[in-house]
C-alpha cells in the first residue's frame, strides 16, 4: 500500500524565516500531489495542487517542488507570520489507482513571533 | 455555498451502540469520501463513491462499518456495534470531477466511545 511520511517532529520557526515541510512517498507513482492546512478541530483545506509534469507551483507566499525521481515533494511558506502555525498535510493521488488520496500524517507549524 | 456539512459535531457513546454520522456534500459534486483520523494513523480513506455509488470501500475497517449513499446530497457512515478502538475525528469530504480535483472537507464528527 502507498506510504507517505512527512516531518514526523514538530517544526518551529522564527517569524519572517521560510519554513519547509517535506513529504515522500514510495510504491505508487502520483498523478497528483496536494498539500492542505489543517487547524485545530476543523476539516483540512486545500492549498496547492501539483502535477506529475510540474517541477515547480507557487501561490503568494507558498511554494511546491515536486520531484518524481526522488519521490519527494517540498512545501516552502516563505515571509512565515504566526497566522502560518497550522498542520499540513500532504496526499497523493496515485495513477494507478485513481482518485484514492493517500494522506500522510502531517507536519506541525509553529511560527514564533 | 455552506461547503460540506457534517453532523453530529461530537458523539459520545457507549460501547455496543449503533453511531450514525452524516454528510451533506457541496452541491454539484459528484465524489463523496469519508475519512477517519487519528494520532497514530492520519486519515484513513475508508470509502469513496462516485455518483452515489460506492467505488471503493476496501479501507472500511471490519464489517460493522457501513457507508450509503441514497442520493446526491445526502451519506451516512453507520458503525454497529461500536467499539472504543473506534474513537476518532470522522471527516467527509467532496470534490468534482474527482481526478485531481481538490478535496472540500467537512468540519469533522469527533467520535467517543466509552
Amino acid at each position: 500500500s502507498q506510504k507517505i511520511e512527512q516531518n514526523s517532529e514538530a517544526l518551529n520557526i522564527q517569524e519572517g524565516k521560510t519554513a519547509t515541510l517535506t513529504c515522500n512517498y514510495t510504491n505508487y507513482s502520483p498523478a497528483y500531489l496536494q498539500w492542505y492546512r489543517q487547524d485545530p478541530g476543523r476539516g483540512p483545506v486545500f492549498l496547492l495542487l501539483i502535477r506529475e509534469n510540474e517541477k515547480e507551483k507557487r501561490k503568494e507566499r507558498l511554494k511546491v517542488t515536486f520531484d518524481t525521481t526522488l519521490k519527494q515533494s517540498l512545501f516552502h511558506i516563505t515571509a512565515s507570520q504566526p497566522a502560518d502555525s497550522a498542520t499540513y498535510l500532504c496526499a497523493l493521488d496515485p495513477l494507478e489507482i485513481r482518485n484514492q488520496f493517500y494522506f500522510g500524517t502531517g507536519t506541525s507549524l509553529t511560527v514564533i513571533p | 455555498d455552506a461547503g460540506v456539512i457534517q453532523s453530529p459535531r461530537h458523539e459520545v457513546t457507549e460501547m455496543g451502540q449503533e453511531v450514525t454520522l452524516r454528510c451533506k456534500p457541496i452541491s454539484g459534486h459528484d465524489y463523496l469520501f469519508w475519512y477517519r483520523q487519528t494520532m497514530m494513523r492520519g486519515l484513513e480513506l475508508l470509502i469513496y463513491f462516485n455518483n452515489n455509488v460506492p467505488i471503493d470501500d476496501s479501507g472500511m475497517p471490519e464489517d460493522r462499518f457501513s457507508a450509503k449513499m441514497p442520493n446526491a446530497s445526502f451519506s451516512t457512515l453507520k458503525i454497529q456495534p461500536s467499539e472504543p478502538r473506534d474513537s476518532a475525528v470522522y471527516f467527509c469530504a467532496s470534490s468534482g470531477q474527482g481526478q485531481g480535483e481538490k478535496l472540500f472537507f467537512g468540519s469533522g464528527t469527533q467520535l467517543s466511545v466509552l
